[in-house]
């Protein structure tokens, strides 16, 4: 399975743009790219996920570089609730295992 | 989400008892998943299924294993529990009609097992 690299941490002022970004240099031609979160005390949930174009839910958005190495995750205005943390994910869809493979992550920090 | 419910919440056990937590979901989702979380890090796989008849290892099996009772329902067993086993163990679950490589899961609230 191929890796990803995210920040370990990051702070935002609540209501701000968060971008949260994430390197996948060795990802394959057909691997998806999923972004999930865990808040405190909670099991992970899913965020967004894509392909090559970007996404957009009511949740976030995901923007995704031409060459596919790296993506980055977009919450418009981050709230309080907001702060969890953030794992990108890359899903191989030439298999179907059905596996999460899970990174440390990002532990966002969302200050009032 | 009351949907993906797992028993008991918490769990203090002592090295070699036996001990089994329980996964139910509502959802009418084929395949179920079992996860472990250590204290700063990631989840990990320890066992998945993709129907009642069909179970396969993760990441991390040894130590573990598990039953498919039913759709709805998916056990994972520590036959004889040790300190190590201490962890945040998570159940998921996904529909299994689309391709795997996009499809959601869902999570569960977790179990807290303490092995002392």
């Amino acid at each position: 399975d191929a890796k990803t690299t995210q920040p370990n941490s990051m702070e935002s002022n609540e209501e701000e743009p968060v971008h949260l970004p994430c390197n996948h240099s060795t990802i394959s031609g057909t691997d998806y790219i999923h972004w999930y979160r865990q808040l405190p005390s909670q099991g992970p949930e899913y965020v967004i996920h894509g392909l090559t174009s970007n996404v957009n839910n009511r949740m976030a958005s995901l923007a995704i570089a031409e060459d596919r190495k790296s993506s980055t995750l977009i919450l418009h205005r981050a709230t309080l609730r907001d702060a969890a943390v953030y794992y990108c994910i890359l899903r191989d869809g030439s298999g179907n295992t059905g596996k999460l493979i899970f990174g440390q992550g990002t532990t966002l920090q969302v200050k009032p | 989400d009351a949907d993906v419910t797992q028993t008991p919440r918490n769990r203090i056990t002592k090295t070699g008892k036996r001990i089994m937590l329980e996964c139910s979901q509502t959802k009418g989702h084929d395949r179920m998943y079992w996860y472990r979380q250590d204290p700063g890090l990631g989840l990990r796989l320890i066992y998945y299924s993709f129907d009642v008849k069909d179970i396969n290892k993760g990441e991390i099996s040894d130590g573990y294993s598990v039953s498919r009772q039913a759709q709805a329902k998916f056990s994972l067993s520590l036959e004889s529990a040790i300190p190590n086993q201490t962890a945040l163990y998570f159940c998921a679950t996904s529909v299994g009609r689309d391709g795997a490589h996009q499809e959601t899961q869902y999570f569960g609230p977790g179990t807290r097992l303490l092995v002392l």
